[in-house]
């Protein structure tokens, strides 16, 4: 069975920093390339990042360019999401996702909850 | 940039009843790359429909995916007690390389 369990999230003062992880069991890791997607508390969906399996393509929302790292260890089947300079817009539920073969995302994390706020 | 605009933004109808959702792009996208997903309060989205068309695993015939260009739906031919929920399509391709519509809530009149 597909799992993914995020874990990091909290609350944070804008400017200051936070690191998820994401850990991946149930399947081949270093096959899938992997996501963040999140979701402000009572909105829709807004995609953030993604890495493909080598590490060797990163892509980032614009919103976020220049101020979140993706990563990912393969041996230790984890993903990380370094997040800089947060802002309170950043609060949302962030999730986890395995990307599918057709650039759909197949299975999700249950969320791990960032709050920016003083 | 590609904008995905969803309608209506909620839909009422009773069990039984048959759901169709729009999708519509701001300009032609790829049907490979247009997916649905259905989210119920306080769970992770789920994915329902990959390649435009397809079913994913375990997702029951009675939700079904078509369209092309820049107009898709979502049709749920009888509505069941559990797919009451909300339901957003995703595009991949262009900028962002990611998209979402704003989603449809179907609740039950």
């Amino acid at each position: 069975e597909v799992q993914l369990v995020e874990s990091g999230g909290g609350l944070v003062q804008p400017g200051r920093s936070l690191r998820l992880s994401c850990g991946a069991s149930g399947f081949t890791f270093d096959d899938y390339a992997m996501h963040w997607v999140r979701q402000p508390p009572g909105r829709g969906l807004e995609w953030v990042s993604g890495i493909s399996w080598s590490s060797g393509d990163i892509i980032y929302a614009d919103s976020v360019k220049g101020r979140f790292t993706t990563s990912r260890e393969n041996a230790k089947n984890s993903l990380y999401l370094q997040m800089n300079s947060l802002r309170p817009e950043d609060t949302a539920l962030y999730y986890c996702v395995r990307r599918g073969g057709t650039y759909s995302f197949d299975y999700w994390g249950q969320g791990t909850l960032v709050t920016v706020s003083s | 940039e590609i904008v995905l605009t969803q309608s209506p933004g909620t839909l009422s109808l009773s069990p039984g009843e048959r759901a169709t959702l729009s999708c519509r792009a701001s300009q032609s996208v790829t049907n490979s790359y247009l997916a649905w997903y259905q989210q119920k309060p306080g769970q992770a989205p789920r994915l329902l429909i990959y390649g435009a068309s397809s079913r994913a695993s375990g997702i029951p015939d009675r939700f079904s995916g078509s369209g092309s260009g820049t107009d898709f739906a979502l049709t749920i031919s009888r509505l069941e007690p559990e797919d009451f929920a909300v339901y957003f399509c995703q595009h991949y391709g262009g900028s962002p390389k990611y998209s979402f519509g704003q989603g449809t809530k179907v609740e039950i009149k």
